[in-house]
Parts: structure tokens; C-alpha cells; sequence
């Protein structure tokens, strides 16, 4: 059974920094893997899909790296900014998780001024 | 493009009532996902519609039914709530069939909250 964690649970940290977000998967067998973003009491943004055989995805100041054989990936935020305060998930997709996303149990981030 | 669009946007029942929740997809998405957010659970995977057939079910009771229609929309169906149903239900659409590869886009969300 696919298990996905995240750590930290909950990161605060002021503007302008650079920050990690870690995810780690225990079924290497995966299609792709998703970061969303969650606005409270909203549905999800996709942010990036780093597909089974990349190793990065980039999209402006976020940059995430996927290491499928030892079942982990970062999410690397450049300049943080209080609009990025929010719930970050990782999801992985396929192996035995045929046809559903398995979510990790996400990190809370907020940036203040 | 409209995105994937639930409704309604909360509901509210009591206990042993039914729930009825709905979901479009986006336009040429044939695939749907239904997802349940209940609170300190985490997103679990509920069901997943492709071409009008179940493609796979999480672990949930059978009280948690669907369907898809023709047009590819979605229905998700509670039975008999119970307090713990109360949650956020998500829904997602990608391009389905066997594109394993597809971003899941997904939906604003339907709160539901049992009495």
C-alpha cells in the first residue's frame, strides 16, 4: 500500500527566504508525482507534475525534484511571499494506486511580512 | 476554458439523510475523480468514473456511490449519513483512458456538514 509523508507539517518563516518542502513515497512503482497547493476551505491548485522518468519541473520560483528510485521529492520555493502562505500536497500517482492520486498529509506554510 | 465545477457549493443534512453531490468536468475530460477531505484524514480517494464505468474504488462503504453520465458529469451519492461524513468532497477531471501521464484538475470543493 502506497504511503505518502511530508515533512515539516507546518513551516513559518518571513519574506524573502528560501525554503524546502519534503515529500517521501514507499511504492517506487509511480507514474508521476503532483505538488498542489490548498487555500483554506478551497480546492487544489496544481502547481507541478514531474512525470516517472524527469528528474525536475520548474514554473517560476518553484522548482521540484523527484528522486523516484529513493522514493522522494522536493519542492524548492525561491523568495517566498506572504501570497504563498497556503497547504502545500504531494501526490503520487499509479503502481498499485491504480487510478487515484495517494496524498501525503500536506505542510502548512506561511510567510509573514 | 471553464474548469471543473462542483455543486452545491455546501450542504447541509442530518444524520440518515442523503447526500447529493455534483461535478462537471472540464470540456473533453472523460475521466472523474471523487475525493473526500474529512478533517485530520488527510485527501482520501473515493471513486474514479471513466467513459461512464467505475474504474476503481477506495476503501469506503457502499453507502459512497456514483455515476457518470453520458456527458461525462458526476454524481456522488452518501447514503444513511453518519456524523463523520462531514467533509469537503473534491472532484477531479483529467483526459482519462489510459493517459496515466494527465495532470488531475481539480474542482472548488462541496462542503457538506451532518447534524
Amino acid at each position: 500500500k502506497q504511503e505518502v509523508t511530508q515533512i515539516p507539517a507546518a513551516l513559518s518563516v518571513p519574506e524573502g527566504e528560501n525554503l524546502v518542502l519534503n515529500c517521501s513515497f514507499t511504492d517506487s512503482a509511480i507514474y508521476n508525482l503532483q505538488w498542489f497547493r490548498q487555500d483554506p476551505g478551497k480546492g487544489l491548485t496544481s502547481l507541478l507534475l514531474i512525470q516517472s522518468s524527469q528528474r525536475e519541473q520548474t514554473s517560476g520560483r518553484l522548482n521540484a525534484s523527484l528522486d523516484k528510485s529513493s522514493g522522494r521529492s522536493t519542492l524548492y520555493i525561491a523568495a517566498s511571499q506572504p501570497g504563498d502562505s497556503a497547504t502545500y500536497l504531494c501526490a503520487v500517482y499509479g503502481g498499485t494506486s491504480y487510478g487515484k492520486l495517494t496524498f501525503g498529509q500536506g505542510t502548512i506554510l506561511t510567510v509573514h511580512p | 476554458e471553464a474548469g471543473v465545477t462542483q455543486s452545491p457549493t455546501h450542504l447541509i443534512k442530518t444524520r440518515g439523510q442523503q447526500a447529493t453531490l455534483r461535478c462537471s468536468p472540464i470540456s473533453g475530460h472523460t475521466s472523474v475523480y471523487w475525493y473526500q477531505q474529512a478533517l485530520g484524514l488527510g485527501l482520501q480517494f473515493l471513486l474514479w468514473y471513466d467513459e461512464g464505468e467505475e474504474r476503481n474504488r477506495g476503501n469506503f462503504p457502499p453507502r459512497f456511490s456514483g455515476r457518470q453520465f453520458p456527458n461525462y458529469s458526476s454524481e456522488l451519492n452518501v447514503n444513511a449519513l453518519e456524523l463523520e461524513d462531514s467533509a469537503l468532497y473534491l472532484c477531479a477531471s483529467s483526459l482519462g483512458g489510459v493517459s496515466y501521464q494527465e495532470t488531475q484538475y481539480f474542482g472548488p470543493g462541496t462542503r457538506l456538514l451532518v447534524l
